[in-house]
């Protein structure tokens, strides 16, 4: 079945540390994102990328990087940086053909402090 | 950033009810609008979209209404289950990006 696997289901960082959320789709898709959801907030675009080795800041890119070095992938790395780490990590993938495409989503990280 | 703006908070309905969340946007260059549906520990899951040419579209239990003058859009649940209880999400995005700006989300629970 085509779809978006998020790895793993839940990660724990400790202070200082940086971690990487993976994020791989089988579904032939250009367009990648990764979203950040808390309690009452919403979904908060982090960073996106449409097309490999290209990547665009969204809202909230302070301590986060990403890469995107195969159309498959899009790991996110949380870094020290970033001092509220903990939150539900989404990835979500779309086509860019012509016309709007819809996101589709893995089933999310849960990221805690140790 | 533009905002999409969603409300309530949260709803309780009974079975059978007509749970109505709404969501009104700034952005008067959005022209597709989806609404999603999460479970907990689950991604968001689509669940319909409209764009702005028709002022309601209907897919089984689920209708959205759709006012452009006003900015601003509606998910009706007709005939509510208990298994529809979960988070609804309205977004918007242009025709001319991918980028979807979410609502804060409405937290639906459909009692028996």
């Amino acid at each position: 079945d085509g779809g978006i696997t998020q790895s793993p289901k839940y990660l724990f960082r400790k202070e200082g540390q940086n971690v990487t959320l993976s994020c791989e789709q089988n579904l032939n898709h250009d367009a990648m994102y990764w979203y950040r959801q808390d309690p009452g907030q919403g979904l908060r675009l982090i960073y996106y990328s449409q097309i490999v080795n290209d990547f665009q800041k969204g809202d909230i890119a302070e301590g986060y990087s990403v890469s995107r070095e195969k159309k498959e992938s899009f790991p996110l790395t949380v870094t020290s940086a970033q001092k509220n780490p903990t939150a539900f990590y989404l990835c979500a993938s779309s086509s860019l053909r012509q016309g709007n495409q819809p996101q589709h989503f893995g089933d999310g990280t849960r990221l805690s402090i140790l | 950033q533009q905002q999409v703006k969603q409300s309530p908070q949260s709803l309780i309905v009974q079975k059978g009810g007509i749970p109505i969340i709404n969501c009104a946007y700034e952005n008067t260059a959005f022209d597709y609008f989806p609404w999603y549906q999460q479970f907990p520990g689950k991604g968001p899951a689509l669940l319909i979209a409209i764009r702005p040419d028709v002022s309601e579209k209907k897919e089984g239990r689920f209708t959205i209404s759709f006012n452009k003058s006003a900015k601003q859009f509606s998910l009706h649940i007709m005939d509510s289950q208990p298994g529809d209880s979960a988070t609804y999400f309205c977004a918007g995005s242009e025709t001319s990006g991918s980028r979807l700006t979410f609502g804060e989300g409405t937290q639906l629970t459909v009692n028996p």
